[in-house]
């Protein structure tokens, strides 16, 4: 089971970019990286996936080195809505192995 | 994607006493998934529930205490049993788009339970 890290919490003022980090050194061949963000009193809702180099979608990037051993999620110009709890998930797609454990996560604050 | 609803939304339950949680979807999945939420806590993986076999609990969850069925495609229901304090807490029912892929998540039962 891939074990992930991330920064408990973390705080930023609007308009900055913000980057996330999360730790799996023990990532496997066949783990995908998969990001959530939890506002209160709601369900976690996915953000991207990825396996390798960099993807980018309408709301996020993931940056994903060569290693593997690390991921970043990158949150461009957040706002105040933009303030959750992140959770970097790691796991087999296709067999769905260990895809479905969350780690501790990080509670990210945007200040006026 | 996948619309989830759970009923009910809320709970106020007396200790020893049983609260069943149902979990509807919109779209036919084949597995379904129940956690657990302490308050400020990350989510926790109580067991997988698949239409047609019993539900594959995780480590420290046992089927006495959170019976779960699964009678179609669309729907669960997850029991939590002989409540007590400590099963005060937010439960939550989520399905895969595919194996593995992203999840869709129900938005949650609040359990409080004196």
């Amino acid at each position: 089971l891939a074990k992930t890290t991330q920064p408990i919490s973390m705080d930023s003022y609007e308009g900055q970019e913000v980057n996330i980090t999360c730790s799996h050194n023990n990532i496997a061949t066949n783990d995908y990286i998969t990001w959530y963000q939890q506002f209160p009193s709601q369900g976690p809702r996915f953000i991207i996936q990825g396996y390798k180099t960099k993807v980018t979608n309408e709301v996020a990037s993931l940056f994903i080195p060569a290693d593997r051993k690390s991921s970043t999620l990158s949150l461009p110009r957040v706002s105040l809505s933009d303030t959750a709890v992140y959770y970097c998930l790691v796991g087999d797609v296709g067999t769905g192995a260990n895809n479905l454990f969350f780690g501790t996560g990080t509670r990210l604050t945007v200040i006026p | 994607s996948a619309v989830i609803s759970q009923k009910p939304s809320r709970d106020i339950c007396q200790r020893g006493t049983s609260l069943t949680i149902q979990c509807q979807v919109d779209s036919q999945v084949t597995m379904m998934f129940w956690y657990r939420q302490q308050p400020g806590q990350s989510l926790t993986l109580i067991a997988t529930a698949n239409q047609g076999s019993e539900a594959t609990y995780e480590s420290g969850f046992v089927i006495d205490k959170f019976p779960i069925s699964r009678p179609n495609l669309t729907f669960s229901t997850l029991t939590v049993s002989n409540m007590s304090p400590e099963d005060s807490s937010i439960y939550l029912c989520s399905v895969e788009r595919d194996r593995g892929y992203e999840q869709y998540f129900g938005p949650g039962t609040r359990l409080t339970v004196t």
